[in-house]
């Protein structure tokens, strides 16, 4: 029973657009979210993260939407620059429970 | 200040051979954990451990071991490899379980 879901395996996006990437969690007990991003032959990085009580986060370039009704979080990219290729990882941790728990990934490619 | 280092990075396993995993931190981090990263599967915790000398499962825990002796080092275990466990491996620790987790750059393994 996958409890971070992330539907779209890739997602190709023109250098300078907007990139949204989207992840749906079933454990409603979930909160905390986190996003992290992964180049190949290299282990996932940090990006940014939420906490339940917030709806959106900023930074820099990175914004993170939080919808608990829905059970849905997105990552918005803007703008998009080609180094931004690389697989983005949605993961969630609830706060009585230790386990970090990540979906499957969504590979993003920027287009030139 | 190295973060999380594995090792070895890569390796290749006989069936029915056993070997160990490495993990270590130099962040004073109490929670460490194990993943792995199959293709179209994300990353999928194996067992994971919230200080020195506590363990628990994960999600996909059979076929390993792990312990925590000393905090800084998290070490997976395989008694008997099978084909079923070539994947990629990684490590990461958090200061808390709350907060981001710092990975290492993975070990890649092949059982044959």
């Amino acid at each position: 029973d996958q409890q971070v879901k992330q539907n779209s395996p890739s997602l190709s996006v023109q250098e300078g657009r907007i990139s949204i990437l989207n992840c749906d969690y079933t454990n409603s007990m979930f909160d905390y979210f986190l996003w992290y991003k992964k180049y190949p032959a290299e282990g996932p990085t940090f990006l940014i993260s939420i906490s339940s009580i917030k709806d959106k986060n900023e930074d820099g370039r990175f914004t993170v939407f939080l919808n608990k009704s829905a059970k849905h979080l997105s990552l918005h990219i803007v703008p998009s620059q080609p180094g931004d290729s690389a697989v983005y990882f949605c993961a969630a941790d609830e706060n009585r429970d230790d386990k970090i728990i990540f979906g499957k990934g969504t590979r993003l490619h920027i287009l030139p | 200040n190295a973060g999380v280092t594995q090792t070895p990075k890569f390796r290749v396993l006989k069936t029915g051979q056993s070997m160990t995993l490495l993990c270590a931190q130099d962040m004073n981090h109490e929670y460490m954990y194990w993943y792995r990263q199959d293709p179209g599967m994300g990353l999928r915790l194996i067992h994971y451990s919230v200080g020195e000398g506590t363990t628990a499962k994960g999600e996909v825990p059979d076929g390993y071991n792990v312990s925590r002796l000393k905090k800084q080092n998290f070490l997976l275990g395989l008694e008997s490899a099978a084909p079923s466990q070539t994947s990629v491996y990684f490590c990461a620790s958090t200061l808390d379980g709350n907060t981001e987790a710092f990975f290492g750059q993975g070990t890649r393994l092949t059982v044959v």
